[in-house]
Parts: C-alpha cells; structure tokens; sequence
C-alpha cells in the first residue's frame, strides 16, 4: 500500500501569509492527488483535483503543484475563512486520505 | 439545488446492523460513480467505498470488506450502505460524496452533511 505523509501537521499562521502544505507519497502517483477543506462542524470541500487543477468557484489563492511522489498546496494569502484542516488524498489504487494539516490562527 | 442529504445513523450495539441512505438531487445521479467516507470522532478521513454510476462495480476499503454492501437505486436517485457485524471502531460520521472515477482521477467533489454512526452497548 502507498503511504501518504503530509507536513506540517498543524500550523499557526496569521490573515495575509503564505502558506505552504506538503504531501509526499511513498511511491510515484503521477498526478493522483487531491486536496480538501474541512471546517469544524463541516463537511469537506475539494479544492484542488489532479495535483493543480482548481476546483472552479474555489478562490485563486489557493494553488496545487507537483508530480510523482512530492505535492505542494499553497494558500497565497491566508483569509480568515480558511482556518480549517486541509487533507491531501491520492488515488493509486483504492483512495486514501493524507492525515490532515490544521491551520489555525496565530 | 445540488446535494446530498444522508439518513439512517443512530446509535447501535456491537455486531449488530444498519442501512445509512443518501438522497441526491440537482444533477443526473445515474452518470456518477458516488462514494461513501467516514470520519471517527476527532479523526481524519477514511475512504469507505465507492459503487460506479450503473451500479457494475464496487469497491471497499480493507476494514469493512466483507462486512458493508454498497448499493444504489438510479430510479430513486439514492445511495445506500447496508453495515453489518458492526464494531466499535466503526463510529464515525458517515459522508455520502459524489465522486469522480476513471482510469486515472478519483476524487469527490460534493459531499453532503453526514450521519453519525455510534456502535456501543
């Protein structure tokens, strides 16, 4: 089975940084990486689908990038409403979700 | 309006059964391939299963093959999963998501609110 790790686990940022998630697979996915939103209370929302592609009506502050093994999620400038757990999640075979990263306010 | 709505959770006892349902609306159910995750209180994701858009195909995840059925009626636009010899370890939010599946993309890109599934004595 691939595994997933995705890093930091937590962070705590401040309304306008740039924020950077990563997601690494323990073999080559090609582009099989997803990236999802969840608020507390909520249910997940997808953002990014295919490592890059922005889910549309999704804000183009967030961003996707990567290839293979080794995944980059990207919150140009952090907004108030996306203090929220953010979960990778590749397709090689059967689905798997990332542990989650939650960014909460600093 | 597009979404998707679950019913069926509760509380029940260890190995016993339930069936969590999940109406859809505002898109042509019978073209999508729809998903079952589930999130243990406090817990990350965990995919499920996932039956194709004609029912032909289903899969399951380790921990509840054998033990879950995944079933859809295209007629009444519903998605089901029968759970039985359920555990405690089984207790979580159970989401019903649309999903996107092919030969090389799987992913859900609307999910509906969830029903809470509580397996204790």
């Amino acid at each position: 089975d691939i595994q997933m790790t995705q890093s930091p686990s937590s962070l705590s940022a401040s309304v306008g940084d740039r924020v950077t998630i990563t997601c690494q697979a323990s073999q080559d996915i090609s582009n099989y990486l997803n990236w999802y939103q969840q608020k507390p209370g909520k249910a997940p929302k997808l953002l990014i689908y295919d490592a890059s592609n922005l889910k549309t009506g999704v804000p183009s502050r967030f961003s996707g990038s990567g290839s293979g093994t080794d995944f980059t999620f990207t919150i140009s400038s952090l907004q108030p409403e996306d203090f929220a757990i953010y979960y990778c999640q590749q397709y090689d075979n059967l689905p798997f979700f990332g542990p989650g990263t939650k960014v909460d306010i600093k | 309006e597009v979404q998707l709505v679950e019913s069926g959770g509760g509380l029940v006892q260890p190995g016993g059964s339930l069936r969590l349902s999940c109406a859809a609306s505002g898109f042509t159910f019978s073209t999508y391939a729809m998903s079952w995750v589930r999130q243990a209180p406090g817990k990350g994701l965990e995919w499920v299963s996932t039956i194709t858009g004609s029912g032909d195909s289903t899969f399951y995840a380790d921990s509840v093959r054998g033990r879950f059925t995944i079933s859809r009626d295209n007629s009444k636009n519903t998605l089901y999963l029968q759970m039985n010899s359920l555990r405690a370890e089984d207790t979580a939010v159970y989401y019903c998501a649309k999903a996107w599946y092919g030969d090389n993309y799987w992913y859900f890109d609307l999910w509906g609110r969830g029903t809470l599934v509580t397996v204790s004595s």
